[in-house]
């Protein structure tokens, strides 16, 4: 049973380029959240999606969108990339929008040059 | 209101030691306290959980002692191994209804010395 897969895992990127960030959740989940963990940092919740809407969001900018797909899976967006947006970006998935457990994927790393 | 803040940053602890990561909250709308565990290169994996109307959880050689009145929380890992050397995340939620957002801790990185 494929747990959360992520990809790229590793991309480099120079400032005010676009990502694309992509996820697929764990097979029978139905919710997928994404994660920013900078470096020796606690992972910050970006956004939720479910039903293929966004369910909840937290404090980034406009920059950062994503898409859920109808197979569930979903990609994260980010435009005029800065510096600060090097990161691990952390997929995580789960069976409804209000639940708690979570399956986290590895993650892509994102460096900004 | 939304913070939670977790302490030592770095933790050094002896083969067979008790390992002690303390966690403090203010949002008292939390109603979901995991505890994620992440090596090198890894996505963080759930370790234990605990509901605010339990006071301690214990699953092996870790356990969740909870404290509501305090809004405090700690993991403590007993018989410490090397291979329990990870960064460990405490975390926070709340439901009513909406999606729910863990709120993480800023991670203590525990070395288990042989």
């Amino acid at each position: 049973d494929a747990g959360v897969t992520q990809s790229p895992t590793h991309l480099i990127k120079t400032r005010g380029q676009q990502v694309t960030l992509r996820c697929s959740p764990k097979s029978g989940h139905d919710t997928v959240s994404w994660y920013q963990q900078a470096l020796g940092q606690g992972p910050q919740f970006i956004f939720q999606y479910y039903e293929e809407e966004e369910r909840q969001r937290g404090n980034f900018p406009d920059r950062f969108s994503g898409h859920q797909f109808p197979n569930y899976s979903s990609e994260l967006n980010v435009n005029a990339l800065l510096l600060g947006d090097s990161a691990l970006y952390l997929c995580a998935s789960s069976y409804g929008s209000g639940a708690n457990v979570l399956t986290f994927g590895a993650g892509s790393r994102l460096t900004v040059l | 209101q939304q913070q939670v803040k977790q302490s030592p940053q770095s933790l050094i602890v002896q083969k067979g030691g008790i390992s002690i990561i303390n966690c403090a909250y203010e949002n008292t709308a939390f109603d979901y306290f995991p505890w994620y565990q992440q090596f090198p290169g890894k996505g963080p994996a759930l370790l234990i959980a605990i509901r605010p109307d339990v006071s301690e959880k214990k699953e092996g050689r870790f356990t969740i002692s909870f404290n509501k009145s305090a809004k405090q929380f700690s993991l403590h890992i007993m018989d410490s191994q090397p291979g329990d050397s990870a960064t460990y995340f405490c975390a926070a939620s709340r439901g009513g209804g909406s999606a729910r957002q863990l709120t993480f801790g800023s991670g203590t990185q525990l070395t288990v010395l042989p």
